[in-house]
């Protein structure tokens, strides 16, 4: 069955350091994959998702995921961590032709000044 | 553009008694439509998805239960509710196929 891991439910850095979520999924077939924001007190905002072409992916915010099929990885990164970015952040898949969408443990990513 | 709407906002219920949870889209037809349990540690917990009326698949056996009477309405309810119904529960659905989820604002359940 289709399943979702994020290592880590909770990762911190210091402020202006790379931010790394790690997400990896289990299927033979890549799916449509996603990344959700969860801001304190907020519903949820898609950051980016892939779904087809480059496997680099930029999203909001300055946020970027890259698919790696031979890792079955969809890891999101920053390049330089602000304290607005102190989120809760979720990984996502939708098997390719089917209906259910399934969702990560989430991140809980903090933010040290 | 769509929109979902979900209530009650917060539900306060003793052990025992029936839960009935609303969803309703506007801005689309046949969606595909979702019920998730968002608790700490636990990210989004799918429970059913419908793919159109009367078409419900269950996720996690558990003490719930799903229907969508109309094209554009999901209810999830209990005969009984236990303590560890307690949680947040999600309404959503996509666009399309690679399309994001929307959600709805989500009913805080509370069982005591």
């Amino acid at each position: 069955a289709q399943s979702v891991t994020q290592l880590g439910s909770h990762v911190s850095v210091s402020e202006g350091a790379l931010v790394l979520l790690r997400c990896n999924y289990s299927s033979s077939v890549p799916p449509y994959l996603f990344w959700y924001v969860q801001y304190p007190n907020q519903g949820l905002q898609l950051l980016l998702k892939y779904t087809t072409g480059a496997t680099l992916v930029k999203g909001i915010n300055g946020f970027e995921a890259e698919f790696k099929k031979s890792e079955t990885s969809f890891h999101l990164t920053k390049p330089s961590a602000h304290m607005s970015d102190a989120a809760e952040y979720f990984c996502a898949v939708r098997p390719r032709g089917a209906s259910k969408i399934i969702f990560g443990s989430g991140t809980r990513l903090s933010i040290r000044p | 553009s769509q929109t979902i709407h979900q209530w009650p906002a917060t539900l306060v219920q003793p052990v025992g008694s029936p839960l009935s949870l609303e969803c309703t889209v506007e801005g689309t037809s046949n969606p595909n439509l979702y019920w998730y349990r968002q608790a700490a540690g636990r990210g989004l917990q799918l429970l059913f998805y419908s793919v159109g009326i009367g078409q419900i698949s269950s996720e996690v056996p558990q003490n719930l239960s799903a229907s969508r009477p109309q094209d554009r309405q999901f209810i999830l309810s209990s005969k009984k509710l236990l303590l560890s119904d307690s949680g947040f529960y999600l309404c959503a659905s996509p666009r399309g196929q690679g399309e994001k989820l929307f959600f709805g604002s989500g009913t805080q359940l509370s069982v005591l």
